[in-house]
C-alpha cells in the first residue's frame, strides 16, 4: 500500500508567486523523506531531502517543512518560474522499498 | 555523474510478444526498482530487488517478472504483452536504506 500521499493532484500558480505542495505520511517511525521533480518526458529527479531530526531544510528556491506531530511535509517553491512546471512527488524510503504517491502536477501561468 | 540507463526510450510491441526492458546502473547500488507510470496514478511499484538474484513483488506484479543476474542490471519481462501494459516504465536504483533513488529516463512502451 501507499505510505505517502499528496493532497492535491494539480496546482496552478502564477509566475513569480510561491508554490506549496503538501504530502502526508502514515508511518510515525519514518525518518527520511525526499521530494522529486519529474519534467515532461524525463525520469524523476531529486530536489531536496529532510531527515526527521529537522523541521526545515532549505535549498535553492525550495524549502521543505516537516511536521512530525501531524505527519505532514510540504515543499515550498519561491518565485515560481516556468521551468518549475512538472510533477512533484514526495517519497519515503522505507527499508529497501521506495513507494510514491500519485504526484502533484504544477502548472505555471505566465 | 551517476547514471541509470534504460535500453530504449520508445518501444512498440505486439500483443502476445515477450518483451524485455533493460536497466543498468553504474553506482554499485544494491537496490533496483521497476515502476510503471500512468496518468493520474503516479508511480506504481512492479518489482524490486535488493541484491543479485533476489526479487520482491511490488504493488502490481501481475503480468510481469524480473531478472537480476548481475548487480548492475535489472530486467523487467512481460511474458505475453497485453494492451493494458501500454505505459511509461521507469527504473530506479539506490544504495543503502534511507538514501535517494536515481531514475532512468523511462521507456514508453506501446502494445498494439
Amino acid at each position: 500500500g501507499e505510505s505517502v500521499g499528496l493532497h492535491l493532484p494539480t496546482l496552478s500558480v502564477q509566475e513569480g508567486d510561491n508554490s506549496i505542495i503538501n504530502c502526508a505520511y502514515s508511518n510515525s517511525a519514518s525518518d527520511y523523506f525526499i521530494w522529486y521533480k519529474q519534467e515532461s518526458g524525463k525520469g524523476p529527479q531529486f530536489i531536496i531531502d529532510i531527515r526527521s531530526n529537522m523541521d526545515k531544510r532549505q535549498g535553492q528556491r525550495v524549502t521543505v517543512l516537516l511536521n512530525k506531530t501531524v505527519k505532514h511535509l510540504s515543499l515550498q517553491i519561491a518565485a515560481t518560474q516556468p521551468g518549475d512546471s512538472a510533477v512533484y512527488f514526495c517519497a519515503e524510503p522505507n527499508d529497501y522499498k521506495l513507494s510514491f504517491g500519485a504526484g502533484t502536477t504544477v502548472t505555471v501561468r505566465a | 555523474d551517476v547514471k541509470v540507463t534504460q535500453s530504449s526510450r520508445y518501444l512498440v510491441k505486439r500483443t502476445g510478444e515477450k518483451v524485455f526492458l533493460e536497466c543498468v546502473q553504474d553506482m554499485d547500488h544494491e537496490n533496483m526498482f521497476w515502476y510503471r507510470q500512468d496518468p493520474g496514478l503516479g508511480l506504481r511499484l512492479i518489482y524490486f530487488s535488493y541484491d543479485v538474484k533476489m526479487k520482491e513483488k511490488g504493488d502490481i506484479p501481475e503480468g510481469y517478472s524480473v531478472s537480476r543476474e548481475k548487480k548492475e542490471r535489472f530486467s523487467l519481462i512481460l511474458e505475453s504483452a497485453s494492451t493494458n501494459q501500454t505505459s511509461m516504465y521507469l527504473c530506479a536504483s539506490k544504495g543503502s536504506m534511507n538514501t535517494e533513488a536515481f531514475f532512468g529516463q523511462g521507456t514508453r512502451l506501446t502494445v498494439v
